[in-house]
């Protein structure tokens, strides 16, 4: 398996543009999480989607922010406008429904930087 | 609400030497508890968790963890620490859905020669 996948595996743009992250979770797996990290506030989740249905979007930072899941193999993050303090890595991961191991599988992330 | 302190910001450990990383948790009910280890420009990687029965687990590359309820904790340790070990290590608790972790701000391992 491929794991989860993520692209762009770095991003740099200038503020005020619109940024789209990617990812595609491992087949099979109904969950997936959309992370943020950075030095001042570590690693924060930002949403949650499980069948695709977002359930918890509490950590989304502001309305600047949004995720979508069209389908259960892939998943984006936009950002519009960007701002310099979006500048982090974000993390995706998925889990298999069903499965005993409750294992979170992450991606190796995009670092996006907002100039 | 869940909360994971994990005290040590940074740790320097020679190699062939033990570690213990330290890790407190709070959580109302039986918590589920995780350590993930992250290699520069890397994901996270699962090392072990805990979800009931033996307070004491093993997990990869060596790694062991024990579950102190008295304590609130969940501290990893490893016998004998090899350069590759050098990482940031992360400790999570989650709730019983086991949706929704959340990590403690992590430990960076330094490892001399």
């Amino acid at each position: 398996d491929a794991g989860v996948i993520q692209s762009p595996r770095h991003e740099v743009t200038e503020m005020g543009q619109e940024v789209t992250l990617r990812c595609k979770p491992i087949s099979g797996h109904n969950s997936l999480f959309w992370y943020r990290q950075t030095m001042m506030r570590g690693l924060e989740l930002l949403i949650y989607f499980n069948n695709n249905v977002p359930i918890d979007d509490s950590g989304m930072p502001e309305d600047r922010f949004s995720a979508k899941m069209p389908n259960a193999s892939f998943s984006t993050l936009k950002i519009q406008p960007s701002e310099p303090r979006d500048s982090a890595v974000y993390f995706c991961a998925s889990i298999a429904a069903g499965g005993r191991s409750y294992e979170q599988f992450f991606g190796p992330g995009t670092r996006l930087t907002v100039l | 609400a869940q909360s994971v302190t994990q005290p040590d910001i940074h740790i320097t450990v020679s190699e062939g030497a033990s570690l213990e990383l330290r890790c407190n948790y709070s959580y109302g009910a039986t918590p589920y508890l995780f350590w993930y280890v992250q290699s520069p420009g890397q994901g996270l990687q699962l090392l072990l968790k805990y979800f009931s029965g033996d307070t004491l687990v093993q997990g990869i590359k060596g790694f062991e963890a024990e579950f102190k309820r008295s304590q609130s904790s969940f501290n990893l340790r490893k016998p004998s620490v090899h350069w590759s070990d050098a990482a940031e290590y992360f400790c999570a608790v989650g709730n019983t859905g086991f949706q929704k972790l959340v990590f403690g701000t992590g430990t960076r391992l330094l490892v001399s020669p």
